[in-house]
């Protein structure tokens, strides 16, 4: 079964501090994709990057930059010199590729607050 | 651009009262899905659709039913609305392993 794990809850930084945010994600398929997405205070889910399985290129836009790692099953995000605007909760999430039974999971999110 | 429609956006039922959230989406996706949103507890599926006329059980089904009337219509059903089902929740749609887009939520509250 495919399972995606935030063990990170809240994290609180002060403005221009980077800050990562671990993603820890389990399957048995060996083709899958893997998501970022971020709900800000006002509540809609927004799309920030997806991954599939075959692509371990680390990818970089603008202050945001993603590790991903088959050999520790992470997919981890960086926000560089953080902003008050970055504040919200971030998502990752898992899709395997499975046909008729391809479901789209998610971790718990983490809560990220940047002060002033 | 109307993307993912859900409604209503918000809703207080009572006890035992039963209804229907309707889902649309404009983008021919095959896939879509019916979330609840919890604190501390992320997105957790209740019910999907990987494509016309098949629905499967997320995480959390208990409690609701589904119907996957077209490719462009998933609706979820709450038959007797329990307290526990206080959430809100979002319908999705994406192709399998594309991008899902999202609904803007429906905010639930059974007293």
């Amino acid at each position: 079964a495919q399972k995606v794990t935030q063990a990170q809850t809240e994290i609180s930084v002060v403005e221009k501090e980077d800050v990562t945010l671990d993603c820890v994600y389990e399957t048995r398929d060996t083709t899958y994709y893997l998501f970022w997405y971020k709900q800000p205070p006002s509540g809609e889910l927004v799309f920030l990057i997806r991954r599939n399985s075959f692509d371990e290129q680390n990818e970089i836009s603008g202050r945001y930059s993603w590790n991903f790692q088959k050999s520790t099953s992470s997919f981890n995000f960086t926000i560089t010199a953080s902003q008050v605007v970055d504040s919200a909760v971030y998502f990752c999430a898992l899709s395997e590729w499975a046909g008729a039974n391809s479901k789209l999971t998610f971790g718990k999110g983490i809560t990220l607050s940047v002060r002033p | 651009n109307a993307g993912v429609t859900q409604t209503p956006k918000f809703q207080v039922l009572k006890t035992g009262q039963s209804m229907t959230l309707q889902c649309a989406q404009d983008m021919n996706h095959n896939s879509m899905y019916w979330y609840r949103q919890d604190p501390g507890m992320g997105l957790r599926l209740i019910y999907y659709s990987a494509s016309e006329g098949t629905t499967d059980k997320g995480e959390v089904p208990n409690g609701y039913n589904v119907s996957r009337l077209n490719k462009r219509e998933f609706s979820l059903r709450l038959e007797s609305a329990a307290p526990s089902q206080t959430s809100v929740y979002f319908c999705a749609s994406s192709e399998i392993g594309g991008v899902a887009f999202f609904g803007q939520g429906t905010r639930l509250t059974v007293v």
